[in-house]
């Protein structure tokens, strides 16, 4: 079986730094995502990528960045972090966008806090 | 735009009741709707899907889900919880641009 890897775990930044949040797939999917979860909240999308080098904003994609270079892995950056920010960031893959297969494969999360 | 309600935030029943967590979808297209499971400290997994055909899908742990078109809904069942089903529940709804939209989350307790 496959598996989303996302690291790191856990990632403290202080207020303003920019900060990169990775996440690696081996289930050779096509569709990788970032979503953020707050807490109460259910998940909102940043970024999505259908296909390598792919980009595709989502509702919550204004001070991110993000990079898919390889199939495989889908980076994410805070491009300046906003002082007692703390929230969960998802990674998540697909074999398709849309469609019968656009069902979502999840990695355990990046936990963030600022200080 | 598509949107995903679920109007109850916290469910608590006791071990051995049945149950029925709420949503409602709104999209004005054929929706692909989904619903999704989250442990502490872990990412979601998907409990059920439905697509198309019987409206009512079976999905693992002996959860079950009814699509109504006719109510925008897609309400989770299960007729007997255990006390591992506490968790956070999340339906969502996929767009054919592949975008897939989640609701609040119900936090589900289950007493012993």
């Amino acid at each position: 079986g496959g598996i989303i890897t996302q690291t790191p775990k856990f990632l403290i930044g202080q207020e303003g730094q920019k900060l990169t949040l990775k996440c690696q797939q081996n289930f050779n999917h096509d569709t990788m995502y970032w979503y953020r979860q707050d807490s109460g909240k259910g998940l909102r999308l940043i970024y999505y990528s259908i296909t390598e080098n792919d980009l595709q904003k989502g509702d919550l994609s204004e001070g991110y960045d993000a990079s898919r270079e390889k199939k495989s892995s889908f980076s994410l950056t805070v491009t300046s972090a906003q002082k007692n920010e703390m929230a969960v960031f998802l990674c998540a893959s697909s074999i398709s966008p849309a469609g019968s297969n656009s069902d979502y494969t999840f990695g355990s999360g990046t936990r963030l806090l600022v200080i | 735009a598509q949107s995903v309600t679920q109007p109850d935030a916290r469910v608590t029943v006791s071990e051995g009741a049945s149950l029925q967590l709420r949503c409602k979808y709104s999209y004005s297209g054929t929706p692909y709707l989904f619903w999704y499971v989250q442990y502490p400290r872990q990412g979601l997994q998907l409990l059920l899907k439905y697509y198309s055909g019987d409206p009512v899908v079976q999905g693992v742990n002996g959860f079950e889900a009814e699509f109504i078109k006719s109510n925008s809904s897609f309400h989770l069942r299960k007729a007997s919880v255990h006390w591992s089903d506490s968790a956070v529940y999340f339906c969502a709804v996929s767009a054919n641009t592949g975008k897939l939209t989640f609701g609040d989350g119900t936090v589900l307790t289950v007493k012993p």
